[in-house]
């Protein structure tokens, strides 16, 4: 099936640094992409939608400036936290969407093995 | 009002017994899905399975049944004969609009504990 693959798996970073998080589509083009943020025995909040080739679609509430979002192309999609500090600490996790899938709506949707960042 | 909602935040289920994880939903559109996801400790979403509001027929894959009660508006997932690697959290999501979006709203999920 559909693999999307996030680099990189952890990450420790001292406040202040900017960190970037891939999200790729191994097997399948996406032209849509999800971020989603998680904080620890929480549920995923989704952050924003990445849109090959346009800007992103923000939530309410998250702070596009901080929370960057490339989607340059079909297969890859980045999320850059940008001057980072320890409350962005997190399980930040992707999941694409391949058109071209033959399971139907269920098996349209994949998610990448997640990313967590800790920022000291 | 919580779109995705998950009453169960722990459970503890004897292996080989079944389990049933709540989940009921809120939402105006006639066309939406509904997806239960396991995320073990390892942090990956691993998609069970899934029930479109148009089924007539509640979903099944393998162990893994979704009792779909529509007027009810609620989509609860059946473990049977649990297994100690089925220990994980489980979330419930749904979609709505149709397929195009793709955009899945989760539960708060319900951390589950088999015990041998």
């Amino acid at each position: 099936g559909a693999v999307v693959s996030q680099h990189p798996s952890w990450v420790i970073c001292k406040s202040g640094t900017s960190v970037k998080i891939e999200c790729r589509s191994l097997d399948f083009q996406a032209t849509t992409m999800f971020w989603y943020r998680q904080f620890p025995k929480q549920s995923l909040m989704l952050m924003a939608t990445s849109n090959e080739g346009s800007k992103a679609t923000y939530e309410q509430g998250v702070e596009k400036d901080k929370f960057l979002i490339n989607h340059a192309s079909l297969t890859l999609s980045t999320l850059t936290v940008t001057s980072a500090h320890p409350e962005d600490s997190s399980f930040y996790i992707c999941s694409a969407r391949d058109f071209g899938g033959s399971q139907g709506a269920a098996g349209e949707l994949f998610f990448g093995e997640g990313s967590r960042l800790t920022v000291l | 009002a919580q779109k995705i909602t998950q009453t169960q935040p722990g459970m503890f289920v004897q292996e080989k017994e079944a389990v049933t994880l709540d989940c009921t939903y809120d939402t105006s559109d006639q066309s939406y899905g509904l997806f239960w996801y396991k995320q073990p400790s390892s942090g990956e979403m691993i998609f069970l399975i899934y029930q479109g509001s148009y089924d007539e027929q509640n979903a099944t894959e393998g162990r893994y049944s979704l009792n779909f009660q529509k007027a009810r508006k609620s989509a609860n997932l059946v473990i049977s004969a649990s297994q100690l690697g089925d220990s994980a959290m489980y979330f419930c999501a749904m979609r709505e609009g149709g397929a195009a979006g793709n955009k899945l709203t989760f539960g708060g999920g319900t951390r589950v504990l088999v015990k041998p």
